[in-house]
C-alpha cells in the first residue's frame, strides 16, 4: 500500500519567510501527486497537481512543488511567505486506476506571524 | 456554481445511535469519496464510489455504511457500531470522464459524541 510522509508538523514562519514543506510517497509506479491547503474554517482547496511533463509545477498564490522521482518527493515552497498563508497543508498521492483513491500525508500546520 | 454540499455542518450522536451525513453534488462526477480527518492523521478514506450502485469500502470503513442511489448523493451512516466517531467528515467528487482530474471536497460535517 502506498503512504505519503509529512515530515513537518508545525510550522512558524514569520511575514517574507521562504516556505519549504516536505512530502515523500512510498510507491515505485506512475502516480499523480497534489498539495492541499486547508485555511481556518475553510473546505480543502486544490493548490497545485502534478501529473506529468515539467517536475516543477506552480499553483495557486505564488506557490510550486517539484517533483523528484529519484527521491520520491514532491516538496512544496513558496518564496515569501504572508500572513494570509496560515493553514494545514496535505500532500496527497494517488496510483492511477484503482478508484483513484487519495491517500494523504498527516499534515503540516503552517503559521505565519506578522 | 457548481460544487459539493454537505450537511449538517455540525451532528450530535447519542450513544447507541446511528446517524447519516449527506453529501450532495452538481458536479455531474461519477466518482465520490468519504474521508475522515483527525488531528495529526491527516485525512483517511472510508468509503467511495466510482458509479451509481456500486461502493467500495476504503482504509477505515468498520461501523460505517453507504449508498449511491443517485449520481448525485453519496450519505454516509456512522452506525453505533463506530465506537470512536468523533471526527472532522469530509465528502469529495471526482469527474472520471476523462483522466487527470483532482477530487473537489465540501465543507465537512463534525460529528461530536454527546
Amino acid at each position: 500500500a502506498q503512504s505519503v510522509s509529512q515530515h513537518n508538523h508545525h510550522v512558524i514562519l514569520s511575514e517574507a519567510a521562504s516556505l519549504e514543506l516536505g512530502c515523500n510517497y512510498s510507491y515505485g509506479g506512475t502516480v499523480n501527486l497534489f498539495w492541499y491547503v486547508q485555511y481556518p474554517g475553510q473546505h480543502l482547496q486544490l493548490l497545485l497537481k502534478y501529473f506529468s511533463g515539467d517536475p516543477l509545477v506552480k499553483g495557486i498564490k505564488g506557490f510550486e512543488a517539484e517533483f523528484i522521482k529519484s527521491k520520491f518527493s514532491f516538496n512544496l515552497r513558496k518564496p515569501s511567505v504572508q500572513w494570509s498563508d496560515t493553514a494545514e497543508y496535505f500532500c496527497a498521492v494517488n496510483a492511477p486506476g484503482g478508484g483513484n483513491k487519495l491517500t494523504f500525508g498527516t499534515g503540516t500546520q503552517l503559521k505565519v506571524e506578522l | 456554481d457548481g460544487g459539493i454540499t454537505q450537511s449538517p455542518k455540525y451532528l450530535f450522536r447519542k450513544e447507541g445511535q446511528n446517524v447519516t451525513l449527506s453529501c450532495e453534488q452538481n458536479l455531474n462526477h461519477d466518482a465520490m469519496y468519504w474521508y475522515r480527518q483527525d488531528p495529526g492523521q491527516g485525512l483517511r478514506l472510508i468509503y467511495y464510489s466510482q458509479i451509481v450502485n456500486d461502493f467500495q469500502k476504503g482504509d477505515i470503513a468498520e461501523g460505517y455504511s453507504v449508498s449511491r442511489e443517485k449520481k448525485e448523493s453519496f450519505p454516509l451512516t456512522v452506525t453505533s457500531a463506530q465506537k470512536n466517531p468523533t471526527a472532522f467528515y469530509l465528502c469529495a467528487s471526482m469527474g472520471t470522464g476523462y483522466s487527470n482530474q483532482p477530487q473537489h471536497f465540501g465543507d465537512g460535517t463534525r460529528l461530536s459524541i454527546l
